[in-house]
């Protein structure tokens, strides 16, 4: 089955520092990524939309100078958090969808805390 | 984003019971369905997806869906310890852009 791998796994950062986690579909070519945030014992809220090679769409209520989605190639999507706050403290997780639009495939999340 | 009602648990059943998952929606245009498994710290693994009105079977569990009803269920047979997780019901919005109900826990007593 298709592989999404996200990278890193879990991360702790000081206040006011960026982070940057890594999306890949690692064998399939995904035109679409899709970035979720998961706060403890809520549901997966979708942040923002990637397309390869054009700007992520973001959900009403997500800064988008906060949270930077780049989408370079058919493989791969960051997402950085800016100048990170204890708030933003959450399990990042994003899928990919192949080509042939069949399925998403999510990766394994990332712990991301901020101190 | 759309909204995606599950019933609030938590959910205990004894071992080798069915465990009933109930989701309703809001938008009546929805077209698939589909439902994930989440382990504590883990991320959504599918279980089942759906598109046409009535029951879908894979292994121990039937999925139905109510188009008309916008509602859509999941039930686990014989339950087993290992199935106890949170599951999500998904309503695909386009594109498999999905937006997740809140999930309901299920805990399977030995």
């Amino acid at each position: 089955g298709a592989v999404v791998s996200q990278h890193p796994s879990w991360v702790i950062c000081k206040s006011g520092t960026s982070v940057k986690i890594e999306c890949r579909s690692l064998d399939f070519q995904a035109t679409t990524m899709f970035w979720y945030r998961q706060f403890p014992k809520q549901s997966l809220m979708l942040m923002a939309t990637s397309n390869e090679g054009s700007k992520a769409t973001y959900e009403q209520g997500v800064e988008k100078d906060k949270f930077l989605i780049n989408h370079a190639s058919l493989t791969l999507s960051t997402l950085t958090v800016t100048s990170a706050h204890p708030e933003d403290s959450s399990f990042y997780i994003c899928s990919a969808v192949q080509e042939t639009n069949t399925e998403a495939f999510f990766g394994q999340g990332t712990r991301l805390t901020v101190v | 984003q759309k909204e995606v009602e599950q019933n609030s648990g938590p959910l205990s059943v004894p071992e080798g019971a069915i465990a009933s998952l109930n989701c309703t929606y809001s938008d009546r245009g929805s077209q698939s369905f589909f439902w994930y498994r989440q382990y504590s710290g883990k991320s959504p693994e599918l279980i089942m997806f759906i598109y046409s009105n009535g029951d879908k079977e894979d292994g121990r569990f039937t999925a139905q869906l109510n188009k008309a009803s916008q509602y859509v269920s999941l039930l686990i047979r014989d339950s087993q310890p290992s199935d106890s997780a949170t599951y999500l019901c998904a309503v695909n919005i386009e594109g498999y852009k999905l937006s997740f109900g809140a999930g309901t826990t299920v805990t399977v007593r030995a």
